[in-house]
């Protein structure tokens, strides 16, 4: 079946514009996850989305940096006034949840890499 | 400060040979552990998993061994072979009850085969 998508694919940005991602996780999983990958670095926590409930936003980087799932499937994330050191790979997970409160894997899409000049 | 480490920028093993990839971590509420295989320009694969209550799991040519009083797991690849070739992220997760959690990665291992 259709794994997760991610879109643009690539996006270069002028420093202090903003930008949107979008993720289409695998259907029917409920949660969603947002990473950074810095050049050389592995992905880092962003924020977490359990249907359209955003459970843990810790992982933002600051308050440029948001993110929303309005109806459950599709998410998007926003950068406002982008700056430079924003330039990375953005990758978006998704889940299964379940209640038997057993980790579930979660599978990445390709990832958007972000370019701010 | 880094919660999963792969000391391990790169490995290269010939194939057909066992290839080892390490990997340490810090925080003892870890309690699930991942291994992803990663091509340019492409998503993390997922590529298996252990719980902290196992040692080990073994899924074809993968084995993943967990030692948790060392606080260190290691993935086996055996045989190796060229389409291996590729950066393994070792990931981390502290289970909180209620949903999911957000994953701890290391920065990776570009593991090249060589024929």
């Amino acid at each position: 079946g259709a794994g997760v998508s991610q879109s643009p694919r690539y996006k270069v940005a002028k420093r202090g514009q903003d930008v949107a991602l979008r993720c289409d996780p695998i259907s029917g999983h409920v949660s969603l996850f947002w990473y950074q990958q810095a050049l050389g670095q592995g992905p880092e926590f962003l924020t977490y989305f359990q249907n359209e409930a955003q459970l843990d936003k810790s992982g933002l980087p600051s308050d440029r940096f948001f993110a929303e799932r309005p109806e459950g499937s599709v998410s998007t994330l926003k950068i406002q006034r982008t700056q430079q050191e924003d330039s990375a790979v953005y990758l978006c997970a998704s889940s299964l949840y379940n209640e038997r409160e057993v980790q579930e894997t979660q599978y990445f899409g390709p990832g958007t890499r972000l370019l701010v000049l | 400060d880094q919660q999963v480490k792969q000391n391990s920028p790169s490995l290269s093993v010939q194939e057909g040979r066992i290839s080892i990839l390490n990997c340490d971590y810090t925080n003892s509420m870890f309690d699930y552990f991942l291994w992803y295989k990663k091509y340019p320009a492409e998503g993390p694969t997922f590529l298996i998993s252990i719980s902290s209550i196992k040692d080990k799991n073994e899924d074809g040519r993968f084995t993943v061994f967990l030692n948790k009083s060392a606080k260190h797991l290691s993935l086996h690849i055996v045989p190796s072979q060229p389409g291996d070739s590729a950066v393994y992220f070792c990931a981390a997760s502290e289970y909180s009850g209620g949903g999911a959690d957000g994953l701890t990665f290391g920065k990776g291992t570009h593991l090249i085969i060589q024929p």
